[in-house]
């Protein structure tokens, strides 16, 4: 089956970095997403990998190894605003998402 | 602004009712979906849109229906609505055909049946 993997609940320091992990395991695979979701709000769009390796972009980083169906986002100068819920999302080979249920961030001063 | 609108914001509906919640988006987007999100799970796909006038199943169709007589506008209906329908409704959108864009999501309906 489709499945998608992602810690429930992390919590993290203003200032640091926090590193998000995502296992996948899909009907063929495409590319994978993350996307950030505050409490109450519509997700947001963060990244986009197709290939192996990093991507950064700004504060924020992602990475994907294919071989090994892994992803991870990297946040780092965390700041209080980015208190929020990250969603990973793998494209399957019918170009559909498989969800993750979401890695809830707790930032503390 | 540009973007995509979703109504009600929320909703208290009686099980057996019908209800349609809307869906418009004025990106002149081809791909439309709709997702819904429990508590704990991930987003699962209701029903989606590669186009006006096309639509699919998703993951999770039974008692949902689905139209797209334009291309703004993607409405979902709940024929008889029954509790475990409880839920938030994201109505999302994507330039291309198909899943391969990114997609942009409406602020979501909460819906309660009761």
């Amino acid at each position: 089956g489709q499945n998608i993997d992602q810690p429930t609940e992390m919590t993290a320091t203003e200032g640091a970095i926090v590193q998000i992990n995502c296992t996948y395991q899909t009907s063929g695979f495409n590319g994978l997403f993350w996307y950030q979701q505050h409490a109450g709000e519509a997700p947001t769009f963060l990244s986009y990998n197709v290939l192996d390796g990093l991507e950064e972009k700004g504060r924020f980083s992602s990475f994907l190894s294919r071989s090994k169906g892994y992803s991870y986002l990297l946040l780092k100068e965390l700041q209080m605003k980015d208190s929020a819920s990250y969603l990973c999302a793998a494209e399957d080979s019918n170009y559909q998402l498989i969800w993750g249920a979401g890695t809830k961030l707790i930032i503390k001063p | 602004i540009a973007g995509i609108t979703q109504a009600p914001t929320s909703q208290i509906l009686a099980a057996g009712r019908r209800m349609t919640l809307r869906c418009t988006q004025d990106m002149r987007h081809n791909a439309m979906y709709w997702y819904r999100q429990d508590l704990g799970l991930g987003l699962r796909l209701i029903h989606y849109s590669n186009t006006a006038g096309t639509t699919g199943k998703g993951e999770v169709p039974d008692g949902y229906s689905v139209s797209r007589a334009n291309t703004d506008d993607f409405p979902l209906t709940l024929a008889s609505a029954v509790p475990s329908q409880t839920s938030v409704y994201f109505c999302a959108s994507s330039p291309g055909t198909g899943n391969t864009d990114t997609q942009y999501f409406g602020p979501g309906t909460r819906l309660t049946v009761l």
